[in-house]
C-alpha cells in the first residue's frame, strides 16, 4: 500500500515570500502521479499542480511548482510571491497506474499554510 | 466547469439512524468517490464506483454502503448511525482518463451524530 506523509502540520509565510510544503511518499511501484490539492476555508478542494512520474521536469503552475525526486520519493510544493488568498490546508496525494479504471488517490494528512500581510 | 453537488452542506443526526448523503455531478465522469476527511488524518477512501452499480471498497469502508444506479449520482449510506463517523463527506468524481483529468470535487457534507 502507499503512504504520503506531510511532516509540516502548519506553516505561515508572510505575504510576497516564499514557501516550501514539503511532502514523502512510499510505494514500490515505478509508474505514478502526483498531486498538490488545496483546500481553502470555502472548503471546495481544488487540484493545484501534478506531476507525472515518467517525467524528469519538475511541473510548474504559475507561482506554484515542485521540486520531484523520484529517489528519494519526495515531492514538495513551493509556492513564490505568497499571496492572502493561498491561505488553505494543502494535501499532497499520490495515484498509481494499474491499467484499469482504478483511479483512487492516497492523501497526505495536510498542511494547513497560512498568508500573513 | 464540472459541478459536483451535495445535498447537504450541514447534517445533523441521532445515534442509530439510517443516513443518506447524495452527490450528483453533471460531467458524465465515470469514476466517482466517498472520502472522509478528519482534523490530522487527512483524507480518507471509504469506497469508489467506477461504473454504474459497480463499487469498490476504500481505505475505511466499515460501517458505509453505496448505491450508484444512475451514472451521475453516488450515494453514500450510513446503516446505523454512530459518533464516530461524525466527520465532513467529501464526494468527488473523474473520467475514466484518470489522472488526465484531475477529481472534482464537492463542498462537503459535515456530518454530525448525537
Amino acid at each position: 500500500a502507499q503512504t504520503v506523509t506531510q511532516s509540516q502540520p502548519e506553516m505561515s509565510v508572510q505575504e510576497a515570500e516564499t514557501v516550501t510544503l514539503s511532502c514523502t511518499y512510499d510505494t514500490s511501484e515505478s509508474n505514478y502521479y502526483l498531486f498538490w490539492y488545496k483546500q481553502p476555508p470555502s472548503r471546495q478542494m481544488i487540484l493545484v499542480i501534478r506531476q507525472e512520474a515518467y517525467k524528469q521536469q519538475n511541473a510548474t503552475e504559475n507561482r506554484f511548482s515542485v521540486n520531484f525526486q523520484k529517489a528519494a520519493k519526495s515531492f514538495s510544493l513551493k509556492i513564490s510571491d505568497s499571496q492572502l488568498g493561498d491561505t488553505a490546508m494543502y494535501f499532497c496525494a499520490f495515484m498509481k497506474i494499474d491499467g484499469g479504471s482504478n483511479y483512487k488517490l492516497t492523501f497526505g494528512k495536510g498542511t494547513l499554510l497560512t498568508v500573513n500581510p | 466547469d464540472v459541478k459536483v453537488t451535495q445535498s447537504s452542506r450541514y447534517l445533523v443526526k441521532r445515534t442509530g439512524e439510517k443516513v443518506f448523503l447524495e452527490c450528483v455531478q453533471d460531467m458524465d465522469h465515470e469514476n466517482m468517490f466517498w472520502y472522509r476527511q478528519d482534523p490530522g488524518l487527512g483524507l480518507r477512501l471509504i469506497y469508489f464506483s467506477y461504473d454504474v452499480k459497480m463499487k469498490e471498497k476504500g481505505d475505511i469502508p466499515e460501517g458505509y454502503s453505496v448505491s450508484r444506479e444512475k451514472k451521475e449520482r453516488f450515494s453514500l449510506i450510513l446503516e446505523s448511525a454512530s459518533t464516530n463517523q461524525t466527520s465532513m463527506y467529501l464526494c468527488a468524481s473523474s473520467p475514466s482518463a484518470g489522472a488526465l483529468s484531475p477529481l472534482h470535487f464537492g463542498n462537503g457534507t459535515r456530518l454530525t451524530v448525537t
